[in-house]
């Protein structure tokens, strides 16, 4: 069993529909980051979060510590949103990241 | 504040072949990690170096090694290609090695072994 799990792998709604990724963890965390990676491979940081939640515009994390649970939720989606979204935990003393697989969203107009 | 910038962007090697990748860091952050990351799967962590020691490694052979020099900068060798290790090599830079410090990612050199 991987160490970070998202749900689901792929995901598929019209433009305008309410998202929600899914990410659960098995190991003590400092952080959690939500990233976005686009086809060309590059990887942007959307939130990091250690309690409680965050919003940046029609984006919105959340995390539960006690159930070692996080979701993303966008709101209004868009075409434009359609790429893969990673979840990946700060969980060593060094910082590196432990990365779930990712979720594949396409969003359609 | 410039970003993370890698090179180059594409890449095709021999197997048995060596291998050099780039990684400039963002302005200010003085830690860069490695990941490589296969096609449909999440990166993995390879290395992280800060202040130009390595501070931490993956399950990754020895034949993966690096450095990182006094502006920052990093870079990735791999001896003896193996065709396994085509994928896309991620560098990302941080501010400290302390926890809560956020990343940030390069665009990363997709590397392809034949």
């Amino acid at each position: 069993k991987n160490e970070v799990e998202q749900s689901p792998q792929n995901l598929t709604a019209q433009e305008g529909e309410f998202i929600t990724i899914n990410c659960s963890y098995s190991v003590g965390i400092s952080a959690l980051h939500w990233l976005q990676q686009h086809p060309g491979g590059g990887i942007v940081s959307l939130f990091m979060l250690s309690s409680g939640k965050k919003k940046h515009g029609r984006l919105i994390a959340t995390i539960n510590i006690q159930e070692k649970h996080s979701s993303l939720h966008i709101t209004a989606s868009h075409p434009r949103d359609s790429a893969v979204y990673i979840c990946a935990v700060e969980a060593g003393s060094q910082g590196n990241l432990i990365f779930g697989k990712g979720t594949k969203l396409s969003v359609k107009p | 504040e410039t970003g993370v910038t890698q090179s180059p962007t594409h890449l095709i090697k021999t197997r048995g072949q060596q291998v050099t990748l780039r990684c400039s860091s963002q302005s200010g952050h003085n830690t860069v990690s490695w990941y490589q990351q296969a096609l449909g799967q999440g990166p993995q962590f390879i290395f992280q170096y800060y202040r130009e020691e390595e501070n931490g490694r993956g399950n990754f052979p020895p034949r993966f090694s690096g450095l990182q020099f006094p502006n920052y900068s990093s870079e990735l060798n791999v001896n003896a290609l193996e065709l396994d290790d085509s994928a896309l090599y991620l560098c990302a830079s941080s501010s400290s090695l302390a926890t809560n410090y956020g990343y940030t990612f390069g665009s990363g050199t997709r590397l392809t072994v034949v």
